[in-house]
């Protein structure tokens, strides 16, 4: 078992929907990440969190560290936001991290 | 902005061939990583960095190995290249701490043939 697990795998929206994306994970950490790469592209850092809410733009990533479960919600989704999202998580005494598999996402016009 | 840059995008390299893939970053960062990234695999951390001439295993070192001479740069090197080291190869860097967030390069996307 993977010890940082997203789901759904794959996620097809249509424009304007609200969307959430999940990331669960199975060992103590001292932080979430949230990353996003888009097509043929590099990876952009969209949040780094510890506990609670943290909000950019349409972006919402929330975190609870008792159930070992974050999520990151898109409102208003955009064909722009059209990218894989990665959850990775800092466990150790370094800033190495462990990463989910990621989720593809696409949004419709 | 930190810059993280990769010396290649694209690279196309033979079996048994040596080949060096050159990050740089500019935000005078200490730690710095080399990953690999395979569909259906995710991220997987190939060998890191913390500090000039340091160097640390990372998941899947194998046929690889590294060299960090200058702070701001971070070399990857395939001593004898195989076909299953074609993949998207991504360098990261942070600054000093346990929690810092990571910034990435383009990725090169090597092809051994």
């Amino acid at each position: 078992k993977n010890e940082v697990e997203q789901s759904p795998q794959n996620l097809t929206a249509q424009e304007g929907e609200f969307i959430t994306i999940n990331c669960s994970y199975s060992v103590g950490i001292s932080a979430l990440h949230w990353l996003q790469q888009h097509p043929g592209g590099g990876i952009v850092s969209l949040f780094m969190l510890s506990s609670g809410k943290k909000k950019h733009g349409r972006l919402i990533a929330t975190i609870n560290i008792q159930e070992k479960h974050s999520s990151l919600h898109i409102t208003a989704s955009h064909p722009r936001d059209s990218a894989v999202y990665i959850c990775a998580v800092n466990t150790g005494a370094n800033s190495k991290l462990t990463f989910g598999k990621g989720i593809t996402l696409s949004v419709r016009p | 902005d930190v810059k993280v840059t990769q010396s290649s995008r694209y690279l196309v390299k033979r079996t048994g061939e040596k080949v060096f893939l050159e990050c740089v970053q500019d935000m005078d960062h200490e730690n710095m990583f080399w990953y690999r990234q395979d569909p259906g695999l995710g991220l997987r951390l190939i060998y890191f960095s913390y500090d000039v001439k340091m160097k640390e295993k990372g998941d899947i070192p194998e046929g690889y190995s590294v060299s960090r001479e200058k702070k701001e740069r971070f070399s990857l090197i395939l001593e004898s290249a195989s076909t299953n080291q074609t993949s998207m190869y991504l360098c990261a860097s942070t600054l000093r701490g346990r929690t810092q967030p990571q910034h990435f390069g383009d990725g090169t996307r090597l092809s051994i043939l």
